[in-house]
């Protein structure tokens, strides 16, 4: 029973023109996250909700935005992307912020900017 | 800053060999660490996660150790096989004050366990 689910898979976009990747969760958990991983590097926190409360990296590009309409959904919005945004992006969530509650990863988006 | 190192960054060995993985980190003040498999083009499933407090944790065939003091962590997997090939990363949380979640990664280790 899946219980990190990100849509689509594999997105495809060119460069400059909007793209929205999608992650839903059974967990009822009150964080979700999103992770930015080139290939062959470390994913990388970019941010994160803590219910309705939005918390930035500080070194997260402007051209990222997230949204998180309810619970059970969150949105990675990249506004223009360029080739240098081509990664795999994770989501994941957590019961809360404390250092005690494990994160459950999704399988991720392949993002490929042409 | 906390920086977190895995060496090898590839590994390969023929099935039925016994290895070890290894993490390092620069800074001891960590709340727990966490080993991961990622498989090609997925996402990351969780093995493994050690407490500040705890020496080693073991899941089957897999044992995790930690020497916090020294700022290093191994994965051992014993008798390996073909389906063991993916890649394995370390994470720590940091222990600061306050509460924070924030998984800092290494880059990984590639492993390919030959038939």
């Amino acid at each position: 029973d899946a219980m990190v689910i990100q849509n689509p898979r594999y997105q495809v976009t060119q460069f400059g023109k909007p793209v929205t990747l999608s992650c839903s969760q059974t967990l009822n958990h009150n964080v979700m996250y999103w992770y930015q991983q080139k290939s062959s590097q470390a994913p990388k926190l970019l941010f994160h909700y803590y219910d309705k409360d939005f918390n930035n990296e500080a070194d997260t590009p402007d051209n990222f935005q997230s949204r998180r309409p309810n619970t059970s959904f969150c949105f990675l919005d990249i506004r223009s992307p360029g080739l240098g945004d081509a990664a795999m992006y994770l989501c994941a969530t957590s019961r809360s912020t404390g250092q005690a509650y494990e994160q459950y990863f999704g399988p991720g988006t392949r993002l490929t900017v042409t | 800053k906390q920086e977190v190192t895995q060496i090898p960054a590839a590994l390969s060995v023929p099935e039925g060999e016994n290895l070890v993985l290894n993490c390092s980190f620069t800074d001891s003040a960590i709340y727990n660490l966490q080993w991961f498999r990622q498989d090609p083009g997925k996402g990351l499933t969780s093995l493994l996660l050690i407490q500040s407090s705890q020496r080693e944790q073991t899941s089957g065939r897999l044992n995790a150790s930690l020497d916090k003091s020294s700022g290093r962590s191994t994965l051992y997997i014993a008798a390996s096989q073909p389906g063991d090939s993916a890649t394995y990363l370390c994470a720590v949380r940091m222990n600061y004050g306050g509460a924070t979640n924030k998984l800092i990664f290494g880059t990984g280790t590639l492993l390919a366990v030959q038939p």
